[in-house]
């Protein structure tokens, strides 16, 4: 498969619990990107990695809310002391470089009780 | 980015042709205007992108006026497996920061 894979595809989670959430980009792919889908929504903008570095975080809600990349390919988004406004998909994209096109994985739907 | 604004949904029947419209009244000269495509459990997919005129793909048309302040994305004659939400969204291709609207939810019925 040369798509973009995310796991688990499903996370249940008590409220105040730490989470991961992994993605695998498609390879060779140095842009990835993080956003967030609630019910009924488009996704929103979380995060933006270019290579290793985390070039624009600017939509992490609030600092539970980390995302790493170390090798430059796959990437871990961290959420600590989950609330039960976290519970949404997370999808995870990639790209070849600065594009528009971007290919997303099917997500991880992460609920919170 | 250019705010867009689109229907929030609309109903079709197989093999009938499917138009949606998405304004963007603030567009900048250098943007471009794309489309998604979301199945449910899925991510969205990239479909069509261009800047004026037409362009088509094996999947869609998308027709742009000349003062680009609205486009059109064209589905020719639909199956229920197109049933989806479909994005616009405007920005430079430069843009990694995608803005997705709430997207026009697109139902086809037998």
């Amino acid at each position: 498969g040369a798509g973009v894979s995310q796991t688990p595809s499903n996370k249940v989670t008590e409220k105040g619990k730490y989470v991961e959430l992994r993605c695998d980009p498609i390879s060779g792919h140095t842009a990835l990107y993080w956003y967030r889908q609630s019910l009924g929504q488009g996704p929103e903008f979380l995060i933006y990695f270019q290579g290793t570095g985390a070039a624009d975080d600017s939509g992490l809600p609030n600092d539970r809310f980390f995302a790493v990349r170390p090798e430059g390919s796959v990437s871990t988004l961290k959420i600590q002391r989950t609330e039960r406004g976290d519970s949404a998909v997370y999808l995870c994209a990639s790209s070849p470089g600065h594009r528009t096109e971007a290919f997303f994985g099917q997500g991880t739907r992460l609920t919170v009780v | 980015l250019a705010k867009t604004t689109q229907p929030i949904s609309m109903d079709s029947y197989e093999g009938q042709e499917v138009n949606i419209t998405c304004s963007h009244n603030n567009i900048a000269t250098n943007d471009y205007i794309t489309w998604y495509q979301q199945f449910p459990s899925q991510g969205p997919r990239f479909i069509i992108q261009g800047y004026k005129t037409k362009v088509t793909n094996e999947v869609a048309s998308l027709f742009i006026p000349a003062d680009r302040k609205s486009s059109t994305l064209s589905l020719p004659r639909v199956s229920l497996s197109d049933t989806a939400v479909y994005y616009c969204l405007v920005g430079s291709p430069n843009d990694y920061k995608l803005s997705f609207g709430a997207g026009t939810t697109v139902t086809v019925r037998a």
